[in-house]
């Protein structure tokens, strides 16, 4: 159990364009689902979180419309990165958590995608 | 506020040994979670244990165990019989248990080498 899928894994695109992610809870309803920004060699950097039916709640320095974050059902969260720059190649990890407190709110995360702006 | 820090950034072991791997934290959330998770080189975050504040016993699955000392502030990973799989990047984090985001507050990561 507590599967999360995300797709695509690796995406390169040019500069200017804009790419979707999606990240699916696959055997369980998350009330929650974040998304991770990680460099290399370092830890995860907290870009949002987000709730379903409502807006994402942005970490500081997170630009919301520049990454735009949509979660639609309690199974799906997408984010879509809108005119890419290089700068903003990185990988991109989403998580979900049920949240009902205690070992519930164990985030489980996505295996990430490598987006690649050239 | 939270803080997790991970004082070793490379860990080596040989293979079928035990290793300990340190995580020390700051909070003023009187109830909160530990978390350690396995991240190898294909990039998956990987969920291995989990340890409330209020918990009496120390967490165990499988070959980890966390080995929690409150008024040390330290939650301690240990892999038993390492194996050659259990190379990665391991990481140790916190959220509160009130609140609604109870967002994860990371370390900076430990990397382990198994030795064969």
């Amino acid at each position: 159990g507590a599967v999360v899928s995300q797709h695509p894994s690796r995406v390169i695109c040019k500069s200017g364009t804009s790419v979707k992610i999606e990240c699916r809870s696959l055997d369980f309803q998350a009330t929650t689902m974040f998304w991770y920004r990680q460099f290399p060699k370092q830890s995860l950097m907290l870009m949002a979180t987000s709730n379903e039916g409502s807006k994402a709640t942005y970490e500081q320095g997170v630009e919301k419309d520049k990454f735009l974050i949509n979660h639609a059902s309690l199974t799906l969260s997408t984010l879509t990165v809108t005119s890419a720059h290089p700068e903003d190649s990185s990988f991109y990890i989403c998580s979900a958590r049920v949240g009902a407190g205690g070992p519930t709110d164990t985030q489980y995360f996505g295996p990430g995608t490598r987006l690649t702006v050239l | 506020a939270q803080k997790i820090t991970q004082t070793q950034p490379g860990m080596f072991v040989q293979e079928k040994e035990a290793v300990t791997l340190d995580c020390t934290y700051d909070t003023s959330d009187p109830s909160y979670g530990l978390f350690w998770y396995k991240q190898p080189s294909s990039g998956e975050m990987i969920f291995l244990i989990y340890q409330g504040s209020y918990d009496q016993q120390n967490a165990t699955e499988g070959r980890y165990s966390l080995n929690f000392q409150k008024a040390r502030k330290s939650a301690n990973l240990v892999i038993s019989a390492s194996q050659l799989g259990d190379s990665a990047m391991y990481f140790c984090a916190m959220s509160p248990t009130s609140g609604s985001a109870r967002q994860l507050t990371f370390g900076s990561g430990t990397q382990l080498t198994v030795l064969p």
